[in-house]
């Protein structure tokens, strides 16, 4: 089957930085994509990896690891407009995104 | 620039009775989605649709249809509602189904069915 793992909840503080770690099994991999969803809104795109390595975006990055199944995003520099859900989706064999539940970020000034 | 739209913002519906979820996107944008996003669970696919006149089934299909009969609407169609599909659907789009393609989302629909 097809497996998408994220942690459910995450605690971080104002003007820090935070990783969130995403483990994938699926059949056939054509790319991971990052989300960001804040409550009771629609996800908007933050990243996109299909080659090993780290992809930097201002304050956000993404890496990925294809061989160990793995990608983080690392948000440096939190601010409490960060508040949010951070979805995990990878791209199957057919081009479909399988995604995970989520991870919720609470930042604490 | 709009981008996709949905409508309506939420509704309360009897069990068995239809409705149809509207989509509309101004991207001209060959390739729409239909998912559902349940609380603990990632957003799944309902249907979807390559381009303009072909549709496909997704993970969960049952007890939805879909229509594309031209490029920019994408409706979503549930025969006979019941209250597991008491959900929020997100209606999205993408230049192409192929690789690299970022989907775009639209604001969502709550629906809830009693």
């Amino acid at each position: 089957g097809q497996n998408i793992d994220q942690p459910t909840e995450m605690t971080a503080t104002e003007g820090a930085i935070v990783q969130i770690n995403c483990t994938y099994q699926t059949s056939g991999f054509n790319g991971l994509f990052w989300y960001q969803q804040h409550a009771g809104e629609a996800p908007t795109f933050l990243s996109y990896n299909v080659l090993d390595g780290l992809e930097e975006k201002g304050r956000f990055s993404s890496f990925l690891s294809r061989s160990k199944g793995y990608s983080y995003l690392l948000l440096k520099e939190l601010q409490m407009k960060d508040s949010a859900s951070y979805l995990c989706a990878v791209m199957d064999s057919n081009y479909q995104l399988i995604w995970g539940a989520g991870t919720k970020l609470i930042i604490k000034p | 620039t709009a981008g996709i739209t949905q409508a309506p913002t939420s509704q309360i519906l009897a069990a068995g009775r239809s409705m149809t979820l509207r989509c509309t996107q101004d991207m001209r944008h060959n390739a729409m989605y239909w998912y559902r996003q349940d609380l603990g669970l990632g957003l799944r696919l309902i249907h979807y649709s390559n381009t303009a006149g072909t549709t496909g089934k997704g993970e969960v299909p049952d007890g939805y249809s879909v229509s594309r009969a031209n490029t920019d609407d994408f409706p979503l169609t549930l025969a006979s509602a019941v209250p597991s599909q008491t959900s929020v659907y997100f209606c999205a789009s993408s230049r192409s189904a192929g690789d690299q393609e970022t989907q775009y989302f639209g604001p969502g629909t709550r629906l809830l069915v009693l």
